[in-house]
């Protein structure tokens, strides 16, 4: 079954205290992304992945890091977290230029206290 | 910056009545696409919209786009309680520093249906 997983799926943290949320897809897409969902603000992209080794920012990137060692890999990480990262983040994948047909994982509930 | 702005942020429906869900946005694209996404999970794809004019329906959802207007809308007819959901629309624009696009998103639609 084609699908995009994340982990953790929900995770309560404390400010500062590095952390990491995977997304692995098992489609071989090229294209990866990140999304956070906030009230009102819709889905905003922090951070895509064109490629292997090939990322670059979104719109709202302060505060995070990816990398892309793997095509089905692309993990999120909070150097030091702070409260106004809490939200539900998103990843996903598709075929370059199919946006159209973009998968996204069931989604990460973050709070940061 | 591209802004996509959906309005009403929450609509409160009848029964049995229609309604229809704006989606604005500021620059050129002919690709647009609506989710839908109910409480505590993922965004389930609705719409794509690939060129101006083009209309799709799916039971009692309805969504076109105007490109020239920069215009889509996703119209509900006799709402009932199962279209209860978050309804988000996302314009597909080209990347100004690679190749390959992106999405933006709108607020998003919260849809109450009320019996």
């Amino acid at each position: 079954e084609a699908q995009v997983t994340q982990n953790p799926r929900y995770l309560i943290t404390v400010t500062g205290k590095k952390l990491t949320v995977t997304c692995s897809q098992n489609m071989n897409h090229e294209y990866m992304s990140w999304y956070r969902q906030d009230p009102g603000l819709g889905l905003r992209q922090i951070y895509y992945s064109m490629n292997v080794e090939v990322t670059d920012k979104g719109d709202v990137p302060e505060g995070y890091k990816v990398s892309r060692k793997e095509k089905r890999n692309f993990p999120l990480i909070l150097e030091s977290p702070s409260p106004n990262q809490t939200s539900l983040y998103f990843c996903a994948s598709s075929i370059t230029g199919q946006l159209y047909e973009q998968y996204f994982g069931p989604g990460t509930r973050l709070t940061v206290t | 910056e591209l802004k996509v702005e959906q309005n009403p942020l929450f609509l409160s429906m009848q029964e049995g009545k229609n309604y229809t869900i704006y989606c604005n946005y500021s620059t050129t694209s002919d690709r647009l696409y609506w989710y839908r996404q109910d409480p505590g999970k993922s965004l389930e794809s609705l719409f794509v919209l690939l060129s101006n004019g083009a209309v799709k329906q799916e039971g009692r959802l309805m969504a076109s786009l105007d490109t020239k207007a920069r215009l889509s809308t996703l119209h509900i007819t006799a709402a009932v309680h199962d279209l209860s959901a978050t309804y988000f629309c996302a314009v597909d624009t080209p990347l100004i520093k690679a190749a390959g696009n992106k999405l933006t998103f709108g607020g998003g639609t919260r849809v109450l249906v009320k019996p």
